[in-house]
This record gives structure tokens, C-alpha cells and sequence, in this order.
């Protein structure tokens, strides 16, 4: 069975604060991605990363692959107020079947 | 609107009975999944379909019945429902499968078994 394990699980902290979230597993995968949740919405996309060590960024939002496809990393810099929510890592295990983190719930205070 | 809707948004039902959450695409995507979220747990696959007419397991398929007679549409029946199966569901499409294109989730139906 294929897990990934988020770190940490719940995390505050003030604005303009530097942040990384985790998600690592034992298990390879072709891809890994990164969703964000609103409460009372649906996950939304933000990043695929496909390349072993592959780098992405999102504005303040920087993506990395772990070498060997089994790891990946969310660095958030000078964290604002519209970063809260809940940031879901999601691993391609083959076919039609994504094996999600349990998610890891940021707050940002003002 | 173009998008995937669910219905209802919210349902509470009784240990027992049958009950069916809704989902309806209009970007006439292919592939259409079925998830789970509990806390602790992240999102679970129950069912998934690539077409219509074809369905397949997830991981946590126990007690739940999945039908796409229409592309568009993909209900999700527990056809006698536990207190276990109180979750948020949600719904998802991908225009070619997750090999080659996005996943995009509807904003969930919260369901409680009392």
C-alpha cells in the first residue's frame, strides 16, 4: 500500500513568516501534486511536478520533487493572510489512482 | 455555468437507509471519481469511471454502488448506510485520465448518518 505522510499536520504562524510543509513516502512515484482546499469547497490544483528533483515556483510558492520521486516539498515565502487553508500533497501511483496526504492545515495571523 | 456540481451540499440521513449524492459534468470529461475525506485520512477513492458505462474500484469501495449511463453524470449510492459512511464526498473529472490531464473536484456533499 502506497502512503504519504504530511508534515507538520497543523501549523500557525504570522504574516510575512517563512513556512515549509512536507510530504514523503517510501513509495516511488511518476508524479506528485499539490492541492489547495478552502473550507466548504473542493481541492484545487496548484502544481504538478514530474522530474525527479524538478523545482516549481508559484509566485511565493516553491514546489520541489525529491530526487528519487518519493518525497516533495511546498516552501511558502512571506506567508500572507490568503495562504490559509489546507495544502494537499497527492501522489500518481499508477493508473487512475492518486494516493493524498492527510493534508496539512496552515494559518496565517495578521 | 460549465463546471462539476454536487447535490445535495449537505444531507443527513438515517442508519439504513439508501441515499444518493449527485454529480454532473459539463466539460465532457472522460474520467469521473468518487473521494472521500475524513480527517486523519485525507481524500479515499471509492469508485472511479473512464467512460460511460465503466467503472472500477478505489480503495474503499464497501457499501457503495456507483452507475454512469451518461457521460455527464456519475451518482453515488450507499445503499444502506452506516454511521461510518458520514464523510465529506466529493466529485471529481479529468478530460483524459490522470496520466495526461488535471483533476478537477466539485465542492463536496457533507453527509451525516445519525
Amino acid at each position: 500500500t502506497q502512503l504519504l505522510e504530511q508534515s507538520p499536520q497543523f501549523l500557525s504562524i504570522q504574516e510575512g513568516e517563512n513556512l515549509t510543509v512536507y510530504c514523503n513516502s517510501s513509495s516511488v512515484f511518476s508524479s506528485l501534486q499539490w492541492y489547495r482546499q478552502e473550507p466548504g469547497e473542493g481541492p484545487v490544483l496548484l502544481v504538478t511536478v514530474v522530474t525527479g528533483g524538478e523545482v516549481k515556483k508559484l509566485k511565493r510558492l516553491t514546489f520541489q520533487f525529491g530526487d528519487a520521486r518519493k518525497d516533495s516539498s511546498l516552501h511558502i515565502t512571506a506567508a500572507q493572510p490568503g495562504d490559509t487553508g489546507l495544502y494537499l500533497c497527492a501522489g500518481h501511483g499508477g493508473a487512475q489512482k492518486l494516493v493524498f496526504g492527510q493534508g496539512t492545515r496552515l494559518t496565517i495571523n495578521p | 455555468d460549465a463546471g462539476i456540481t454536487q447535490s445535495p451540499r449537505y444531507k443527513i440521513t438515517e442508519t439504513g437507509r439508501q441515499v444518493t449524492l449527485m454529480c454532473h459534468q459539463t466539460w465532457s470529461h472522460s474520467y469521473m471519481f468518487w473521494y472521500r475525506q475524513d480527517l486523519g485520512h485525507g481524500l479515499r477513492l471509492i469508485y472511479y469511471s473512464a467512460a460511460a458505462d465503466i467503472t472500477d474500484k478505489g480503495e474503499v469501495p464497501d457499501g457503495y454502488v456507483v452507475s454512469r449511463s451518461k457521460t455527464e453524470n456519475f451518482p453515488l449510492t450507499l445503499e444502506s448506510a452506516t454511521r461510518s459512511q458520514t464523510s465529506v464526498y466529493f466529485c471529481a473529472s479529468s478530460g483524459r485520465g490522470l496520466n495526461n490531464s488535471p483533476l478537477h473536484f466539485g465542492n463536496g456533499t457533507r453527509l451525516t448518518v445519525t
